[in-house]
Formats: structure tokens, sequence, C-alpha cells
């Protein structure tokens, strides 16, 4: 069965360093998600990406955050300069379809923890 | 907030026994999907249910959904210890593309 993946599974930086977190969505979706989880807290929406463009993003998607397709199969998420509080577990997600229709299960890879020192 | 809230917080039950757990939200809903999370690891898409369905089932899971109380309810049957983990919902509203989850249930099944 199709997954999704992500790379690398636990990566430790120092603040004030970007790291760059990989994510192949499932081959035939269209909409890719962030989604991050602070330890012991709820999973909260980053940004989603259609098309090649960004189409939503919360708050907490500010300037250090920016998310790019370089190819036809990767998805990353780049924070240029790491802060202590981004240290999170980060899923990437994928959907066959997006808002126009109701049945977009969002399909989830199995995390990067990201741990800021 | 539109966020759903799961309720109990945590719920611990022995093996065969069914679990229930609860998802309130606020806003009017496009659907709801229930995930699992095993501890430290990623999320398992476990149901979608659409705002103009009422109950559906996957194998030992039993969703419903009352738009009317704005609730929604996964009932897990004869539990096992493989299902200890932590169950989310999460909520598309409107047009919107994110999913907006609860803090979700912390299930234990006791062998």
């Amino acid at each position: 069965e199709p997954e999704v993946t992500q790379t690398p599974s636990h990566q430790v930086t120092q603040m004030g360093q970007e790291v760059i977190l990989r994510c192949v969505p499932i081959s035939n979706h269209l909409y890719f998600y962030w989604y991050r989880q602070i330890l012991g807290q709820k999973v909260e929406f980053l940004v989603s990406f259609y098309n090649n463009e960004i189409s939503e993003k919360s708050e907490i998607f500010d300037d250090q955050f920016s998310v790019e397709r370089p190819d036809g199969s990767n998805f990353t998420l780049k924070i240029r300069s790491t802060k202590l509080e981004d240290s999170a577990m980060y899923f990437c997600a994928s959907s066959e379809v997006g808002w126009k229709g109701s049945t977009d299960t969002q399909y989830f890879g199995p995390g990067t923890r990201l741990t800021v020192l | 907030s539109q966020q759903g809230e799961e309720d109990p917080q945590a719920l611990s039950i022995q093996e065969g026994e069914n679990a229930t757990m609860n998802c309130s939200y606020k806003t009017s809903i496009n659907n709801l999907q229930w995930y699992r999370q095993n501890s430290g690891r990623g999320l398992v898409h476990l149901i979608l249910i659409r705002s103009n369905e009422r109950e559906k089932h996957s194998g030992r899971l039993r969703v419903t959904l009352d738009t009317s109380k704005k609730s929604s309810s996964l009932l897990i049957t004869a539990s096992r210890a493989a299902d200890t983990a932590s169950y989310f919902c999460a909520i598309k509203s409107g047009y919107g593309q994110n999913f907006v989850f609860g803090p979700g249930t912390r299930l234990s099944v006791l062998p």
C-alpha cells in the first residue's frame, strides 16, 4: 500500500541553524501538508501546498518557514533559523483531493522528530 | 475555535471491553476524521465520515456523527492490548484545506 515517507526520522540541530525536512508524498496525490506536534500537545496545522504554491497557512508558519516541491516527488519544509521552541514532531501529509472534495483523506507520514539544542 | 475536543482525555479498560471516545466541535464541518497515534509515532488514518453521513463501520471500529449536536463518537469493540494509543478527531470545516485536531484521548487497554 502506498505511504508517505519522511526523512530523517530524527534531526538534532543547534539553535540558529537551518534545517530541511523531507517528505515523499503518495505518488498520485496533489495536495501536500505540514503539521507539527510539540511533545504532549495536539497536532497543529502549518501549511498546505497545491499546484506549486502555498494555498493555506497558519499563524505558526511565519517567515522562518518555507516549503518547496523541488522535483516531482519530494516536498520539503525548511526552517531558516531554528529556535528552541521549534522542537517538535513534524508530520507531512498528502491527499488525493483537497477542498473540492469531501473525501479528502489526508495520509500522514511517520514524522521527523526535530530537536533544537 | 473550530477545534475538536475529545473526551475523555484518558481511558483505561480491560482487554475485550468496548471503548467509546467522543469528539465535540463548534463550527459546521465538511467532514470529520479519526486518527490513531501510537506513542512517538505517526498518525494512522482510521475513518472519514462526511457531514451527510451518520454512521460508518470499519472492522471493530464504529464512528457516528450527529451534526445537530456537533459531536462524533468512535467505538472500538472487543478491544485488544494493541489498541493502546492516542485517538484524535480532526475536523475539516467549510472549504478550508487543513484539518484541526483535538487534543486526543489516550486509551490504555490492559491485558
